[in-house]
């Protein structure tokens, strides 16, 4: 059974750098790509990007600029960092794995992050 | 970037009642159409993947129909555990991108 568990700062100032991690259990990361995804609060869904077990990466353009998603093997973690973060980037960030098709499951348990000044 | 319209943005249902909610993408994606259901404080979790395939370990009274640009998800009679947002996703390309939800609500 695959699982995932994210952890890093729910409380950030305006200009930081967002970090967070995803360690995955159950399963090596080569099986599958792995997405983080982002929901501010009472809103809908958007995708940040994604990568694999390679460090291959895709991300959204709208994000491309102050992303990065790397993955640790040795470690069997995904990690994202976003960068100059503002308060638009308050949200509850999801891990998921992205399976060959292209939908996501299981997805971590999500972290609030807030952005304040 | 593939659009994704769902619709309706909410809706208030009673247990029982057949529910459907329908997707509309902005261009043809096949069938890379896949749902997934929020409860509060939840993560997302999958329902339909490749737009009419059921999960594993969900209620078959869950299904999802259509191609190309118009999709519909359809709960047959609803359960109280039913009352959720539920949202589309379209797999076709990059961005990955997903509807606005819709909120199923309790009449």
């Amino acid at each position: 059974q695959v699982k995932l568990q994210q952890w890093g700062a729910g409380l950030l100032k305006t200009s930081e750098t967002l970090s967070l991690n995803c360690a995955v259990y159950g399963v090596s990361l080569s099986a599958y790509h792995w997405s983080w995804i982002r929901q501010p609060p009472g809103k809908g869904l958007e995708w940040i990007g994604e990568t694999n077990h390679g460090g291959s990466t895709n991300y959204s353009p709208s994000l491309k600029s102050r992303v990065t998603i790397s993955v640790d093997p040795s470690k069997n973690q995904v990690s994202l960092n976003l960068s100059s973060v503002t308060a638009a980037d308050t949200a509850v960030y999801y891990c998921a794995s992205g399976r060959p098709g292209g939908w996501f499951d299981p997805w971590g348990q999500g972290i609030l992050v807030t952005v304040s000044s | 970037d593939i659009q994704m319209t769902q619709s309706p943005s909410s809706l208030s249902a009673s247990v029982g009642d057949r529910v459907t909610i329908t997707c509309r993408a902005s261009q043809s994606i096949s069938t890379y159409l896949n749902w997934y259901q929020q409860t509060p404080g939840k993560a997302p979790k999958l329902l339909i993947y490749a737009a009419s395939s059921l999960q594993s370990g969900v209620s078959s009274r869950f299904s999802g129909t259509g191609s190309g640009t118009d999709f519909t998800l359809t709960i047959s009679s609803l359960q109280p555990e039913d009352f959720a947002a539920y949202y589309c996703q379209q797999s076709y390309g990059t961005p990955l991108t997903f509807g606005g939800g819709t909120k199923v609500e309790i009449k």
